[in-house]
């Protein structure tokens, strides 16, 4: 089955500073991929990021970046220059396991300050 | 463009109640996935439906629950009679073919439900 940790409940960033979020997996599925999620204080699950385990390069959306080591099984989720609007629940998620939807982490609450 | 729509945004009902959730997924999307969020077990799969069919509702708590899909363009989910444990936040997400590596799940803004 599917597994999924992440190991920082919560964390405290300086604004414009850089994020790294961890992300730790476990899959018997020889091709797999890794979502993150952003869940701000509204509510919503925001699509931030994907990366297929046989991509040949880190994927990257704007200040958005995976950290995707394969033989280490994680996928950290860089943030670069911190904005004050980044402060959510970000959630790493992998497919397969349960009803055949997205297996999720616990998240990382991450709070940016001025 | 539409994303995931769902309605009603917050219910508060009270126990032994019926209650419907209701979705539409992004158009021409193929699968839709009903996900329940609570803060003692997180995000959890209820139940996915491909091209309309259920494929598996193994994630379904209980037989009070149940989810239909009569059209592409709509589902629901039902809880009766609901019991103040299925208070949380449930999404409907959707996606273009289905579940695989690579298919990302585009979620709705949730129900916030309430059993009193």
């Amino acid at each position: 089955a599917q597994k999924i940790t992440q190991t920082q409940p919560g964390m405290f960033v300086q604004e414009k500073e850089a994020v790294t979020l961890d992300c730790t997996y476990d899959t018997s599925d020889p091709s797999y991929g890794l979502f993150w999620y952003k869940q701000p204080s509204s509510g919503e699950m925001i699509f931030l990021i994907y990366q297929g385990s046989y991509d040949q390069q880190n994927a990257t959306e704007g200040r958005y970046s995976l950290n995707f080591q394969k033989a280490r099984k994680s996928a950290n989720l860089v943030i670069s220059a911190s904005q004050l609007g980044d402060s959510a629940m970000y959630f790493c998620a992998i497919p397969g396991g349960g009803a055949d939807g997205l297996t999720f982490g616990k998240g990382t609450h991450l709070i940016i300050q001025p | 463009d539409a994303g995931v729509i769902q309605s009603p945004r917050h219910e508060v009902t009270e126990m032994g109640q019926e209650v419907t959730l209701r979705c539409k997924p992004i158009s021409g999307h193929n699968s839709l996935f009903w996900y329940r969020q609570t803060m003692m077990r997180g995000l959890e799969l209820l139940i996915y439906f491909n091209n309309n069919v259920p494929i598996d509702d193994s994630g379904m708590p209980e037989d009070r629950f149940s989810a239909k899909m009569p059209n592409a363009s709509f589902s629901t989910l039902k809880i009766q009679p609901s019991e103040p444990r299925d208070s949380a936040v449930y999404f409907c997400a959707s996606s273009l073919r289905g579940q695989g590596a690579g298919e990302t799940q585009y979620f709705g803004p949730g129900t916030r439900l309430l059993v009193l």
